[in-house]
């Protein structure tokens, strides 16, 4: 069992839509990441929160530290939304570098 | 302001070769990480460094090996090249001093051939 778990892998939605993606994790962990992957590789820190939640324009992040739960919503989705998001665990007790990753969520979104 | 720089872009080695990636971080920024993307993977953490020492290290061979400059920039090595190196390699860069958000480089893909 990966220590970084998403749902779904795929996810398909139409223009509009509210978007969810899920991630849990069995980690402990000092925050987690949110992160945005366009084809060609370029990763974007969305979010990184340790509790509660977190809003930047269309996007909210939420993390439930007891249940080891964090999801990512999209509200009005756009075709330029489409992308990979990844959840990453941090845990800067010791390497304070070590993020371990999810294998990400690829989102597509139909006009 | 510039923002985390990977080089090179592309590269193309064969089984065998030795590679070096290079990486630049923020200015101010003091920590640096490695990652290795394998496609249709999330990244896997490689090493990390923090003033140009060695805070961390995955679970990869020792042909794998990193060093930092004291100008805070990084050079990845990774010796005797098999073909399941063939991965886009990320580069990250965060202030170090109780500030872990990481800045991401847009990374550099290595094809083993």
């Amino acid at each position: 069992k990966n220590e970084v778990e998403q749902s779904p892998q795929n996810l398909t939605a139409q223009e509009g839509e509210f978007i969810t993606i899920n991630c849990s994790y069995s980690v402990g962990i000092s925050a987690l990441h949110w992160l945005q992957q366009h084809p060609g590789g370029g990763i974007v820190s969305l979010f990184m929160l340790s509790s509660g939640k977190k809003k930047h324009g269309r996007l909210i992040a939420t993390i439930n530290i007891q249940e080891k739960h964090s999801s990512l919503h999209i509200t009005a989705s756009h075709p330029r939304d489409s992308a990979v998001y990844i959840c990453a665990a941090g845990n800067y007790g010791g390497s304070q570098g070590n993020l371990i990753f999810g294998k990400g969520t690829k989102l597509s979104v139909k006009p | 302001d510039a923002g985390v720089t990977q080089s090179p872009t592309h590269l193309i080695k064969t089984r065998g070769q030795h590679v070096t990636l290079r990486c630049s971080p923020i200015s101010g920024h003091k920590s640096v990480s490695w990652y290795q993307q394998v496609l249709g993977q999330g990244p896997q953490f490689i090493f990390q460094y923090y003033e140009k020492e060695e805070r961390g290290r995955g679970n990869f061979p020792d042909r794998f090996s990193a060093r930092q400059f004291p100008n805070y920039s990084s050079e990845l090595n990774v010796n005797a090249l098999l073909l399941g190196d063939s991965a886009l390699y990320l580069c990250a860069s965060s202030p170090g001093h109780g500030d872990y958000e990481q800045y991401f480089g847009p990374g550099t893909r290595l094809t083993v051939t």
